[in-house]
């Protein structure tokens, strides 16, 4: 099973600065098949971004990703209040389905 | 617009079975691959298993085999996910998620999910 791990697990910043969200994969992503999700407080994940870097329908242009065979990140331009939650990146190149543990991206 | 409402929050005993239901609307449950993802309290997401388009069958985790069973009534388009010999580090959210089954026969192998359920607390505690 491919492992994803996310790199800081916390990210501190303030509104108007610009995240950089890492994911890295224990082996090589098939086809670039690598999504993001963001997630509040008491929510179901939100999909951002699918094919490592297509933003989902009705998602802002400050997200954008990029990335290919196990290196992969998640960019917000310059956050806005609403992007203080937790991201997820998920891989759908291999079975299992797995996803990583997540980044917090904070109020500093 | 796929809109997925899932069943209330369940407490079980270790050694319990759940079942938790997921309700489609927007689209009809034949249109949709459904799956299933929980979330541990201050955790990850980890996926159960699912619908696989190309495959014509339920696949799931191997993790989960022999002790979840994923169903679907087609006539009410509800999904299930039933799960046995509960153990408390089964406490989590489960999530329903989908992808329209169109979107998944246009783009080979996009099992990433569009549509999630608000999620239901499953609390294993004796």
């Amino acid at each position: 099973e491919i492992v994803l791990t996310h790199s800081p697990g916390t990210l501190s910043l303030s509104p108007g600065e610009r995240a950089t969200l890492s994911c890295r994969a224990s082996q090589s992503v098939s086809s670039s098949y690598l999504a993001w999700y963001q997630q509040k407080p008491g929510q179901a994940p939100r999909l951002l971004i699918y094919g490592a870097s297509s933003r989902a329908t009705g998602i802002p242009d400050r997200f954008s990703g990029s990335g290919s065979g196990t290196d992969f990140t998640l960019t917000i331009s310059r956050l806005e209040p609403e992007d203080f939650a937790v991201y997820f990146c998920q891989q759908y190149g291999s079975s299992p389905l797995t996803f990583g543990g997540g980044t917090k991206v904070e109020i500093k | 617009q796929v809109q997925l409402v899932q069943s209330g929050t369940e407490v079980k005993k270790p050694g319990a079975s759940v079942k938790v239901s997921c309700k489609v609307s927007g689209y009809t449950l034949t249109e949709v691959s459904m799956h299933w993802v929980r979330q541990a309290p201050g955790e990850g997401l980890e996926w159960l298993g699912g619908f696989d388009v190309e495959d014509g069958e339920t696949t799931l985790a191997q993790k989960f085999q022999g002790r979840v069973t994923m169903t679907e009534d087609i006539y009410t388009d509800t999904a299930y996910m039933e799960m046995s010999s509960l153990r408390s580090e089964d406490t989590a959210v489960y999530y329903c998620a989908a992808r329209p089954k169109w979107e998944l026969l246009r783009e080979r192998g996009s099992r990433y999910f569009d549509y999630w359920g608000q999620g239901t607390l499953v609390t294993v505690s004796a």
